[in-house]
């Protein structure tokens, strides 16, 4: 158990709908990422935050936000959903910036 | 070219094997070098992480870094049915991370 938790784990939706996945990191960290991974694909990094502030953006979609509140847990919002988005996101924490990050299990979204 | 560059295999050994999984990358300001292991659809889990070049060990495994080269390593000694994953490297420098495309690992009883 790395210590980060993710809800929902499953998340099943339509095209067109909109909805907010969840992350809080471990204890003490204040760096939250969040990351696409579809099938047999690797990570795509979308969108980082270092204690409340947005530090770094990958390849996020327009449709896609995100924000760190300040009790250091974060919300990926994802709207007007696509079929392609369906797949799994990760959060990760780190201690600070640049250190190992330690994933969430993930939470996995269809979109029908 | 890409950043970091990771053979995704797929990589078949048998069981009792020494496993060499290696990534190569292109910015020179990289410092900081980890190892993931992830099973198929769960989380990707911290296996080691090195600081600079040298050489780190922890049971079975050994990570290396040579950074004249570029060059990462893992090593796996005495594999198991239960190291198999996909293995993917990450290195950073300061808040730019970047991962490995990843290296699917089976080993075989």
């Amino acid at each position: 158990d790395s210590g980060v938790t993710q809800t929902p784990k499953h998340l099943i939706t339509a095209t067109g709908q909109r909805v907010t996945l969840r992350c809080s990191p471990r204890s003490g960290d204040l760096s939250v990422y969040w990351y696409q991974q579809s099938l047999d694909q690797g990570l795509q990094f979308l969108i980082q935050y270092y204690n409340g502030e947005e530090r770094a953006k990958g390849n996020i979609l327009e449709r896609f936000s995100a924000q760190q509140f300040p009790d250091l847990h974060s919300e990926l919002n994802l709207s007007s959903l696509e079929l392609g988005d369906s797949a799994l996101y990760f959060c990760a924490s780190s201690r600070y910036e640049g250190y190992e990050q330690y994933f969430g299990p993930g939470t996995r979204l269809t979109v029908t | 070219q890409k950043e970091v560059e990771q053979d995704p295999g797929p990589l078949s050994v048998p069981e009792g094997a020494i496993v060499s999984l290696n990534c190569t990358y292109s910015n020179s300001a990289f410092q900081y070098f980890m190892w993931y292991r992830q099973y198929s659809r769960k989380g990707p889990e911290l296996l080691m992480y090195t600081y600079s070049s040298g050489n780190k060990e922890d049971g079975r495994f050994t990570a290396q870094v040579d950074k004249s080269s570029k060059y990462i390593s893992l090593f796996i000694r005495d594999s198991q049915p239960s190291d198999s994953a996909t293995y993917l490297c990450a290195m950073s420098a300061g808040n730019d991370m970047r991962f490995g495309a990843g290296t699917r690992l089976t080993v075989k009883p």
